[in-house]
């Protein structure tokens, strides 16, 4: 089975904290995201990346980066935690290529953050 | 970029019921998948169907790509069903992936 694990599902920051999401996965998978969930808005993607060191903007990246250092580590960084990042932080991964067991995009349990 | 609407926004049924979930998408699409989010928080991945006809026990979900919308069916929903359930599209032409993620269809199951 895959597993995409998630360093924290809770975690409270203040306001002007460098923040550390950290995002493992053990399938050998090429891809890996950073979504953030808000109520009404839906999933959307923060950052990406399809190999190591390589990374590439998703639809919300201000206020965030991210670091891939090994293929199976992700890391999303908040430089100066804010009180609108307040939310659900979901990590994927996923194999590259367009069949369908390439495309599946597997998920981790999910991090809620509060920043105070 | 793409847009992805889904309907109902909300669903409440009683258990035992049937129930259809819309997704409707902007663009043409090479990847469209079907998520459920349990109370806890998961996400799993329920199908991979960018196009045609799938079943999984009672869930079957149908694509028809030339009218660019999906539909998730339930049948005789249980309590376990519960949860937000998300259909996610792809239109790009790399293998990366990425996806496009409607808002959700809240369901709720009562015993």
């Amino acid at each position: 089975d895959v597993k995409v694990t998630q360093s924290s599902r809770y975690l409270v920051k203040r306001t002007g904290e460098k923040v550390f999401l950290e995002c493992v996965q053990d399938m050998d998978h090429e891809n890996m995201f950073w979504y953030r969930q808000d109520p009404g808005l839906g999933l959307r993607l923060i950052y990406f990346s399809y190999d190591v060191k390589m990374k590439e903007k998703g639809d919300i990246p201000e206020g965030y980066s991210v670091s891939r250092e090994k293929k199976e580590r992700f890391s999303l960084i908040l430089e100066s935690a804010s009180t609108n990042q307040t939310s659900m932080y979901l990590c994927a991964s996923s194999f590259s290529g367009f069949r369908e067991y390439q495309e599946t995009q597997y998920f981790g349990p999910g991090t809620r953050l509060l920043v105070l | 970029g793409i847009q992805v609407e889904q309907s109902p926004p909300d669903l409440i049924l009683q258990e035992g019921a049937n129930s259809t979930l819309r997704c409707n998408f902007s663009d043409s699409v090479n990847n469209l998948q079907w998520f459920h989010q349990n109370p806890w928080g998961q996400l799993i991945n329920l199908f991979y169907i960018p196009s045609g006809t799938k079943q999984n026990g009672r869930l079957s979900a149908t694509t028809v790509a030339t009218e660019r919308y999906s539909l998730l069916y339930i049948s005789s929903s249980q309590t376990t069903d519960s949860g937000v359930y998300f259909c996610a599209v792809n239109a790009g032409g790399t293998s990366y992936g990425k996806l496009t993620f409607g808002q959700g269809t809240i369901l709720t199951v009562h015993p």
